[in-house]
């Protein structure tokens, strides 16, 4: 069965980068997503990779794909207090369906 | 454009009464809709999902069942609560064709007594 890893925390200071990972073991995988989950909210999508590519770029956001590892990660530039938050990585296998990680918490440290 | 509606938002109930979750979409027609749980510190459990009007898959055995009356509206129900019913429900919608990402509702926090 598809199983979607992450680790459980990452603390970063204001101003640095973070690297959110994110393993996979599905690799009939064809879209993997970000999303981020601020405290009593919904997910929010945050971005979207189709697997023939291997990064994809937006405002501070960047996220590379290694298909051969099954890896997936986001970088965060210049990391926002505004940025603290869960992150969840998942695959979509097959036609409808999404598979998530266990969401990564960040904390920005001021 | 398109929103997700979730109600109520919170909603505690004591053990052995009923359950009704509500969740709507606008702006969209015939996406399929999902219900996910999310237990306190814990990823997300897919519970139902729908392609269409009376149409239900049921991912995991359990207490809940779900419908799906309307295009855009999708409920989910129990005829009574257990103590483990207790999280936080998250309805999603996409569309049914395209990259399938999923776009969420606010989530109703469900507290069983």
């Amino acid at each position: 069965g598809e199983d979607v890893e992450q680790s459980l925390f990452l603390s970063v200071r204001e101003g640095d980068s973070s690297v959110i990972n994110c393993t996979y073991t599905d690799s009939s995988s064809t879209y993997l997503y970000w999303y981020k989950q601020e405290p009593g909210a919904g997910l929010q999508l945050l971005t979207y990779i189709f697997s023939n590519m291997d990064m994809k770029q937006d405002q501070r956001l960047t996220v590379l794909l290694n298909k051969k590892d099954k890896h997936l990660s986001l970088r965060i530039a210049d990391t926002q207090t505004g940025d603290s938050a869960i992150y969840f990585c998942a695959e979509k296998v097959g036609a409808n369906n999404l598979f998530f990680g266990t969401g990564t918490r960040l904390t920005v440290i001021p | 454009s398109q929103t997700i509606h979730q109600w109520p938002a919170t909603l505690v109930q004591p053990v052995g009464s009923p359950l009704s979750l509500e969740c709507t979409v606008e702006g969209t027609s015939n996406p399929n809709l999902y219900w996910y749980r999310q237990a306190a510190g814990r990823g997300l459990q897919l519970l139902f999902y729908s392609v269409g009007i009376g149409q239900i898959s049921s991912e995991v055995p359990q207490n809940l069942s779900a419908s799906r009356p309307q295009d855009r509206q999708f409920i989910l129900s129990s005829k009574k609560l257990l103590l483990s019913d207790s999280g936080f429900y998250l309805c999603a919608w996409s569309a049914t064709s395209g990259p399938g990402e999923q776009f969420f509702g606010p989530g109703t926090r469900l507290t069983v007594l």
